[in-house]
């Protein structure tokens, strides 16, 4: 089945160290992105990417990076620059026709202690 | 980029329709309208989108101003699963840069 996955579900980390959340999709999508969600908010754009080897900040990309080596591939990095970095990450992926949806992944949530 | 606004809360009886409004004055001539929802800590899920034309599908219709400003999302019978927060986003064109504004978070009440 075609679809997108993140991993893991759950993901704690001490504070100050960097960690990365794992976003693949076998849809053969072009465009990928990061989104940030705190309690009782909505979705903030971090980054996305529109084809391989190319991305862009969001409105709120400081303290993380993102990497587009391969098509299905959408790592982010949650660096110890990012100030409050619990939260729940969302990754979904869109094939780039206008006239299409966007697929989401079910999200990590990450705790640093 | 289009921006939007939605009203941040509805209320519905269950059994009746939902119709919940979204602002998008400034989108462009071939801009989408899409709408999703989200359940409480799941990935959003896609309802329906549209240029337009009014749409419709299985899960909803979209009413979509003639000139373009607003739309509107109806769930004909809502029911107590249909409770979510629910998106209008309008994609940038030529970017595919997707936006999420506040949402609006319905409510069905048995």
């Amino acid at each position: 089945d075609g679809g997108i996955t993140q991993s893991p579900k759950y993901l704690f980390r001490k504070e100050g160290q960097n960690v990365t959340l794992s976003c693949e999709q076998n849809l053969n999508h072009d465009a990928m992105y990061w989104y940030r969600q705190d309690p009782g908010q909505g979705l903030r754009l971090i980054y996305y990417s529109q084809i391989v080897n190319d991305f862009q900040k969001g409105d709120i990309a400081e303290g993380y990076s993102v990497s587009r080596e391969k098509k299905e591939s959408f790592p982010l990095t949650v660096t110890s620059a990012q100030k409050n970095p619990t939260a729940f990450y969302l990754c979904a992926s869109f094939p780039g026709r206008m006239n299409t949806e966007a697929f989401f992944g079910q999200g990590t949530r990450l705790t640093v202690v | 980029d289009a921006k939007t606004t939605q009203p941040p809360s509805m209320d519905c009886a269950e059994g009746r329709a939902a119709n919940l409004p979204c602002n998008h004055s400034t989108i462009s001539g071939n801009e989408y309208v899409y709408w999703y929802r989200q359940i409480h800590s799941q990935g959003p899920q896609y309802i329906i989108h549209g240029l337009k034309n009014n749409e419709t599908n299985e899960m909803a219709s979209l009413i979509i101003t003639e000139d373009r400003k607003s739309s509107t999302l109806i769930l004909p019978h809502a029911t107590l699963r249909d409770t979510a927060v629910y998106y209008c986003i309008v994609p940038t064109s030529g970017t595919y840069k997707y936006i999420f504004g506040t949402g609006t978070r319905l409510k069905v009440l048995a």
